[in-house]
């Protein structure tokens, strides 16, 4: 079992559909992060939450809506989505937020197709 | 917003060749460098995490030194073998930063 798993792998969706990524973290870690990869780019990070308390938001637009109920679970809820917003989102937990040698777990991404 | 940058971009090499790649980053206020190794239609995953000039670590046939100083991390591979196929991402972290940031990475292809 892999430590951090998203689903789903694949979205398609329309620009105005309403959809959500959802990631969950079987390691115990304290702190989840979204990251958005696209084409050519360095990863982006999008929202931080460390204990359930969201403590970074890298102006993204609010068509982008983060929920974290409890430490193990991270929601990306997603409407009114652009075509440019297509890329691969990654989440990724760590120990503890910020710590020195603290590296970070992924997952497999989703991959977002928005037409 | 950190300034990570990678080189080369891509690169081929034969079965059994030995090869290397650099990351670049600021050197001041430097806190942490981090490799991570990420497969196609996997996850990426953590090779090492440095902290201190001179750091050398090492997993098998890869290994890293970093310079601090200069800022920047090189990372080797010997005798490359096609399972080591793959985008090397290097990511840095300042002194009161809470946040990594990456390069766009090196992709590496093995030709058997």
């Amino acid at each position: 079992e892999t430590g951090v798993t998203q689903t789903p792998r694949h979205l398609v969706m329309g620009m105005t559909n309403k959809k959500s990524l959802k990631c969950e973290q079987h390691l115990g870690h304290n702190a989840m992060y979204w990251y958005k990869q696209s084409a050519k780019k360095p990863l982006e990070l999008m929202f931080v939450y460390s204990l359930e308390e969201r403590v970074e938001n890298n102006s993204v637009p609010s068509r982008f809506s983060p929920e974290c109920p409890n430490s193990s679970h991270l929601f990306l809820h997603l409407h009114t989505l652009q075509p440019e917003d297509s890329a691969l989102y990654l989440c990724a937990s760590s120990q503890e937020r910020g710590a020195r040698t603290g590296e970070l777990f992924f997952g497999e991404g989703s991959r977002l197709t928005v037409l | 917003i950190l300034n990570v940058e990678q080189s080369p971009q891509s690169l081929h090499v034969q079965e059994g060749d030995s090869t290397n790649f650099t990351c670049s980053f600021p050197s001041s206020n430097f806190y942490a460098l981090h490799w991570y190794r990420w497969e196609t239609a996997k996850s990426p995953e953590a090779l090492f995490v440095m902290t201190l000039n001179g750091d050398e670590k090492k997993k098998g046939r890869i290994s890293a030194t970093l310079n601090t100083k200069e800022g920047y991390s090189y990372l080797y591979i010997k005798g490359s073998q096609p399972e080591d196929s793959a985008t090397y991402l290097c990511a840095s972290r300042q002194t009161g930063a809470n946040n990594l940031f990456f390069g766009t990475g090196t992709r590496l292809t093995v030709i058997p």
